[in-house]
């Protein structure tokens, strides 16, 4: 079984640019979710779905970050425009919620450099 | 509010020894308890978890975390280090739907 996949793996880009993130989640899992993780701390939560419906977005600055999932499986994370401090990695995770023990799988992450 | 604190952000053992990582916890209602691991450019993999039931709970490669309500603690162990344990490994809290990490803890292991 395909776990989640993400791209690209990694990402250089100059500040003020643009930069957008795919994830596709474990075939059936119907949360997804996007976290960042800046280097030595553990994950934050930028982005839950449950299927395509966005449930919790409180910590995803909405003033550059955006984020789609139109169908309900596969999903963008989009930065417009990268700052400096963007740079960590950009993790995503899926879970199949019938229960409620939130077992989450996670992707390998997108690192991001913003220079 | 749930969080999670985790002791020490580096932990140095020699191959063979006992590891001991610690992580605290606090919540409001019954916990949700989670062990994760993080090998270098990966993704966080699920050690084990601790929902209700038995408070010992085993995970995968030989892992295993203890849940004692009085201390607030969840803290992981494995008898014998091996090289390949080296990681970062994360606590993690389930609070309503969102799943809240501590920093972490990075492991080393010393031939």
């Amino acid at each position: 079984e395909a776990g989640v996949v993400q791209s690209p793996r990694y990402k250089i880009i100059e500040k003020k640019q643009p930069v957008a993130f795919w994830c596709n989640p474990i075939s059936g899992h119907n949360t997804l979710y996007w976290y960042l993780q800046n280097l030595g701390q553990g994950p934050e939560l930028l982005i839950r779905y449950e299927n395509e419906e966005a449930v919790d977005d409180s910590q995803l600055p909405k003033d550059r970050f955006s984020a789609e999932r139109l169908k309900g499986v596969d999903s963008t994370l989009k930065i417009q425009p990268a700052e400096l401090g963007d740079s960590a990695v950009y993790l995503c995770a899926s879970s199949f919620d019938r229960d409620s023990y939130n077992e989450q799988f996670f992707g390998p992450g997108t690192r991001l450099t913003v220079l | 509010a749930q969080s999670v604190t985790q002791l020490g952000s580096h932990v140095s053992v020699s191959e063979g020894a006992l590891v001991l990582l610690r992580c605290n916890y606090s919540s409001s209602v019954p916990p949700y308890l989670f062990w994760y691991v993080q090998y270098p450019n990966q993704g966080l993999q699920l050690l084990l978890k601790y929902t209700t039931g038995a408070t010992l709970v085993k995970g995968i490669n030989g892992f295993e975390a203890e849940f004692k309500k009085s201390e607030t603690s969840f803290h992981l162990t494995k008898p014998s280090a091996h090289m390949s344990d080296a990681a970062e490994y994360f606590c993690a809290v389930l609070g309503g739907f969102k799943t809240i990490f501590g920093a972490g803890t990075r492991l080393f292991v010393k031939a």
